[in-house]
């Protein structure tokens, strides 16, 4: 059983470019979440999507978009790339079972903005 | 969204026990504590989990305060495996729905010698 996959693993991207993050969430999994992860801080969250659409949000500027398929893979856009937005990008998926439900991490994309 | 507090690092000794604290004093009733790690270059993966009574698994066991303002992570017998960023984390639930996203403080950094 694959877990959360990723792609790509790493990323070169030049000020002022879109990017796009791919994920792949555990099998039997419905609900996925993005989070970035600045170098030395905790991830911090993005936005979740369940049934294609976005449920929550965080505090993320509308640069961040992001969409869910039927098949629940998931992309991560982001447009007008600022050096700031170098991290780790996290996808994280789940079922929705509740409020003790766990998420599961892929191994992230590690987004360098030149 | 209620916080935790965390020491920035730890170290223990291979094959001894590891006590991990986490302060939360503005835990609300219906929060669950969560705690995952986050090991070298990858992403952060669940290790245990409770509301009020403590708790245990293969991995470790949690230990809750009986005001829930403060609970305690538990590894037996640390590896140098078991070197990582470990998270506590409360789950949000706003009123009226049920959401898992996870907010992350900046962890514990536990180091282990052998």
């Amino acid at each position: 059983d694959a877990g959360v996959t990723q792609s790509p693993t790493h990323l070169i991207k030049t000020r002022g470019q879109q990017v796009t993050l791919r994920c792949s969430p555990k099998s039997g999994h419905d609900t996925v979440s993005w989070y970035q992860q600045a170098l030395g801080q905790g991830p911090q969250f993005i936005f979740q999507y369940y049934e294609e659409e976005e449920r929550q949000r965080g505090n993320f500027p509308d640069r961040f978009s992001g969409h869910q398929f039927p098949n629940y893979s998931s992309e991560l856009n982001v447009n007008a790339l600022l050096l700031g937005d170098s991290a780790l990008y996290l996808c994280a998926s789940s079922g929705l079972a509740g409020v003790s439900d766990t998420q599961y991490f892929g191994p992230g994309t590690r987004l360098t903005v030149l | 969204d209620a916080k935790t507090t965390q020491p920035n690092s730890m170290e223990s000794n291979e094959e001894e026990p590891v006590h991990l604290p986490c302060n939360h004093s503005t835990i609300s009733g219906t929060d669950y504590i969560h705690w995952y790690r986050q090991l070298p270059s990858q992403g952060p993966e669940y290790v245990i989990h409770g509301l009020t009574s403590n708790v245990n698994n293969r991995m470790a066991s949690l230990a809750i305060a009986e005001d829930r303002k403060s609970s305690t992570l538990i590894l037996h017998r640390a590896t140098l495996r078991d070197a990582a960023v470990y998270y506590c984390i409360l789950r949000d639930r706003p009123y009226g729905g049920a959401t898992n996203k996870l907010i992350f403080g900046t962890g514990t950094l536990l180091a282990v010698q052998p």
